[in-house]
């Protein structure tokens, strides 16, 4: 099973700062990722899907690069609503794998 | 609108069967392959079990191998998971997913959730 590694698990900001949030795969992904931001009590939502492509709805704000094992998702400007935790996920191989999540809070 | 909302939750004995449901709208649910994924609250997201569009095929993660059956009734919009033998490490949130479409290809990431029901395994 391919392991997800992200880092850092907190992050503490303030709004209008940028953030980088980091995912690291055991094994090559190719472009196989995705973001999904979670806030307490709701639902995962995708963010980002094949490591850059916004999935509908996604402000412009959130932005994905990376391939290969290394991926990286982009807040540039944070807002109030972005706090939360997100998650990578790859499908490049079963079972669907998660990474343990990064938490941004407000600073 | 598309949704997707769960039920058949409870608290349940270690040993017990349980069978969520899941229902769905605003969308073809016979053209889209399902998810279910669970979470402890508090900590990660686990992906459990998928099936195809037409209920043909279906795949489990390793934990719930010979325990959960994922599976679907197209005429009633509705996914299943059918779970037996239950444990306490089964104790935790399941989601309702659907997967994505792109282009009329199955890309596998859950574009669409529902809101989670608690499963609670205990004695």
């Amino acid at each position: 099973e391919i392991v997800l590694t992200q880092s850092p698990a907190t992050l503490s900001l303030s709004p209008g700062e940028r953030v980088t949030l980091s995912c690291r795969a055991s094994q090559t992904l190719s472009n196989s990722l995705a973001w999904y931001q979670q806030k307490p009590g709701q639902a995962p939502r995708l963010l980002i899907y094949d490591a850059s492509n916004r999935a509908i709805g996604i402000p412009a704000r959130f932005s994905g690069s990376g391939s290969g094992t290394d991926f990286t998702l982009t807040i540039s400007s944070v807002e109030p609503e972005d706090f939360a935790v997100y998650y990578c996920q790859q499908r490049s191989n079963w079972p669907l794998t998660f990474g343990g999540g990064t938490k941004v809070e407000i600073k | 609108e598309v949704q997707l909302v769960e039920s058949g939750g409870g608290l349940i004995q270690p040993g017990g069967s349980l069978r969520l449901s899941c229902a769905a709208s605003g969308f073809t649910f016979s053209s889209y392959w399902m998810h279910w994924v669970r979470q402890v609250p508090g900590k990660g997201l686990v992906w459990v079990a998928r099936i195809n569009s037409d209920g043909s095929t279906t795949r489990n993660a390793d934990s719930v191998k010979g325990r959960f059956t994922i599976s679907r009734d197209n005429a009633k919009n509705t996914l299943y998971l059918q779970m037996n033998s239950l444990r306490a490490e089964d104790t935790a949130i399941y989601y309702c997913a659907r997967n994505l479409r792109i282009g009329g290809y199955d890309v596998y990431y859950l574009d669409y959730w529902g809101q989670g029901i608690v499963v609670t395994v205990s004695s």
